[in-house]
């Protein structure tokens, strides 16, 4: 594998369920972020981290819960979502200090 | 707060033709700039990016970029478009100084005419 991969690529869930979305970078960075794509709006980041430290959290509601274990792996943990939650969640990574991001290809995400 | 604006939502060409994208932004100072593409289906690929230095920047697949200052614009350019071409782009902004934290445009999606 190489660059930034993302599983599930597409994942379907009722509002009751609990799900996590798993994104795994191959080129060595040590900073990775959630995005979220929706329909008409422009890309929204979520989180940051950097040297496994979580650095940005932008107002995201509780019910998303990101982990990162190591620098290469990096987590979205989804429990109790809502139809509006329904979107394209984009995973990206870095060398923490650079600012070129290189995305992985997204993980279409429906509750319905 | 920095807003990337792209005003162009869809954009139609010939294959052949030239191609132009805008993109302004508002910030104080020079932001970082990038553009970057998506194809349906798939993650964002960096094509092209401005720090400092010479204001026309070459980027991958043929395109190129300018940024004038006194605009405030990073317009995209392609002098020949490709079938292959067809995807939405996306200009972004980092704030010098403001860690890796990208502003996005809500992108142009472009259709190409055989």
């Amino acid at each position: 594998e190489t660059g930034v991969t993302q599983t599930p690529r597409h994942l379907v869930m009722g509002m009751t369920n609990k799900k996590s979305l798993k994104c795994e970078q191959h080129l060595g960075h040590n900073a990775m972020y959630w995005y979220k794509q929706s329909a008409k709006k422009p890309l929204e980041l979520m989180f940051v981290y950097s040297l496994e430290e979580r650095v940005e959290n932008n107002s995201v509601p509780s019910r998303f819960s990101p982990e990162c274990p190591n620098s290469s792996h990096l987590f979205l943990h989804l429990h109790t979502l809502q139809p509006e939650d329904s979107a394209l969640y984009l995973c990206a990574s870095s060398q923490a200090g650079r600012n070129e991001q290189f995305f992985g290809p997204g993980t279409r995400l429906t509750v319905l | 707060a920095q807003s990337v604006t792209q005003p162009d939502i869809h954009i139609t060409v010939s294959e052949g033709a030239s191609l132009e994208l805008r993109c302004n932004y508002s910030y104080g100072a020079t932001p970082y700039l990038f553009w970057y593409v998506q194809s349906p289906g798939q993650g964002l690929q960096l094509l092209l990016k401005y720090f400092s230095g010479d204001t026309l920047v070459q980027g991958i697949k043929g395109f190129e970029a300018e940024f004038k200052r006194s605009q405030s614009s990073f317009n995209l350019r392609k002098p020949s478009v490709h079938w292959s071409d067809a995807a939405e782009y996306f200009c972004a902004i980092i704030l010098t100084g403001g860690g890796n934290k990208l502003t996005f445009g809500t992108g142009t999606q472009l259709k190409v005419e055989l």
